[in-house]
């Protein structure tokens, strides 16, 4: 399967705990995105690379969110001290190239559950 | 701001045509695309709009006015299998790549 992964698929922390996510883009595509999903929602922005830059990242990303892809590569998503509140789906998508038709292909997506 | 408006839950019969509007205030705009999302799963990607008019791709149509603010998807003989969640997104301008979405318009299929 050639498709965009994540892993783990399910997390269950305890609040206050750190969590870490990771992603492994189609082998191709420059780009990264990282939205986060929850119940009755359509996915929100968190942030984006292209190759190990990150070109942006969301205003409702606080400072427990940190985000990298150190080698243009997969990438990792690491919450610290979690809250009930960060209970989603986390969902990981890549493109080839910007702009225009280029699609964003995603993965099947982290469901984290906050205790 | 950004606001993106669908109709939360629609619902149809198996063999019908059904229709999706989407309305949206950005800041700016650089292109529209519907997604489809079965309950669990990951987002798939169905259409691309960037100027007016139609998109026929299949059982699949997508619609742009961009004076407007609005785009419909469009869904001809519709299978079981359509049920799902239907999304979307615009890609705003300011030379950023990220998709603001709308909540998402649940569509069930009746036989």
């Amino acid at each position: 399967d050639t498709g965009v992964s994540q892993d783990p698929r399910h997390k269950i922390t305890k609040r206050g705990q750190n969590v870490t996510f990771r992603c492994d883009p189609i082998s191709e595509h420059n780009r990264l995105y990282w939205y986060r999903q929850t119940l009755g929602q359509g996915p929100e922005f968190l942030t984006y690379f292209q190759n190990e830059a990150q070109l942006e990242k969301s205003r409702l990303l606080s400072d427990r969110f940190s985000a990298e892809r150190p080698k243009g590569s997969f990438s990792t998503l690491e919450i610290q001290r979690t809250e009930q509140g960060d209970s989603a789906m986390y969902l990981c998508a890549s493109s080839l190239g910007a702009g225009g038709r280029s699609e964003q292909f995603f993965g099947p997506g982290t469901r984290l559950t906050v205790l | 701001g950004q606001n993106i408006d669908q109709p939360t839950e629609m619902t149809a019969t198996e063999g019908a045509i059904v229709q999706i509007n989407c309305t949206y205030q950005t800041s700016g705009f650089n292109g529209l695309f519907w997604y489809q999302q079965h309950a669990g799963e990951a987002p798939t990607f169905l259409s691309y709009n960037v100027l007016d008019g139609l998109e026929e791709k299949g059982r699949f149509s997508s619609f742009l006015s961009r004076s407007k603010g609005y785009s419909y998807l469009l869904l001809k003989e519709l299978q079981m299998k359509d049920s799902a969640s239907y999304l979307c997104a615009v890609r705003p301008t300011g030379g950023t790549d990220k998709l603001i979405f709308g909540t998402g318009t649940r569509l069930q299929v009746f036989p």
